[in-house]
């Protein structure tokens, strides 16, 4: 059964730092994974899509990476902002059906 | 280009009401996947719906939880009988095709069962 661990749970960071948030998975027969922003009270937002294949994806500020021998990905968010606070999620998918395995997420507070 | 939409957002419920929340996938989009959120847990899959099928149920309480993809129309999740331990955000994403790995997540709507 596929588990999804993200660590930390929470990180408070001032404006300005480099930040790196870890996710890791016990089955590594995964089709693909994705990072997601939530903020509260609200829907989610797709930040990175990277497929099994793939060893990382970058967009703007942000990059992340898939090591799926190791069972771990890293989402890199270079030059932090206030703007950056929210919940981070990782969920892998495993091809099958279609569904997503969720980890609980990173919750990142950037300070002014 | 609308997203998904989601509604209502918010829903007050009683203990023992019935709750129905819809869900419009993308346009384009012929898949539909249900999580539910609670508080201070990770999202956990639900089910699984093509038009007119579902495909994967495996995260659906086997009572009182049913959804429905028909031909025509949203998407809908129905709780009978709601309890307490119901009240969570429920959320809808959509895909283009199976595995695109494309999935677009609504709003949410969150239940709350008084």
């Amino acid at each position: 059964k596929q588990e999804v661990t993200q660590i930390p749970a929470a990180l408070s960071v001032p404006e300005g730092e480099n930040l790196v948030l870890n996710c890791s998975f016990t089955d590594s027969a995964i089709y693909n994974l994705q990072w997601f922003r939530q903020d509260p009270g609200k829907g989610l937002t797709s930040l990175l899509l990277i497929q099994s294949s793939q060893r990382e994806q970058t967009s703007g500020r942000l990059n992340a990476s898939l090591d799926k021998s190791s069972g771990r990905s890293t989402l890199y968010i270079a030059a932090s902002q206030p703007g950056d606070s929210a919940t981070y999620l990782c969920a892998v998918g495993g091809g099958s059906q279609g569904n997503l395995i969720f980890g609980k997420g990173t919750k990142l507070s950037v300070k002014p | 280009n609308a997203g998904v939409m989601q509604n209502p957002r918010h829903l007050v419920r009683r203990r023992g009401q019935e709750a129905r929340l819809r869900c419009s996938p993308m346009k384009g989009h012929s898949h539909v996947y249900w999580y539910r959120q609670l508080p201070e847990e990770g999202l956990k899959f639900m089910v699984y719906l093509q038009k007119e099928n579902i495909i994967d149920e495996s995260g659906m309480p086997k009572e009182r939880f049913s959804a429905e993809f028909p031909k025509e129309g949203p998407s809908i999740l129905r709780i009978q009988q709601v309890v307490r331990g119901d009240s969570a955000a429920y959320f809808c994403a959509s895909s283009p095709v199976l595995d695109s790995g494309g999935y677009t997540f609504g709003s949410g709507t969150r239940l709350t069962v008084v």
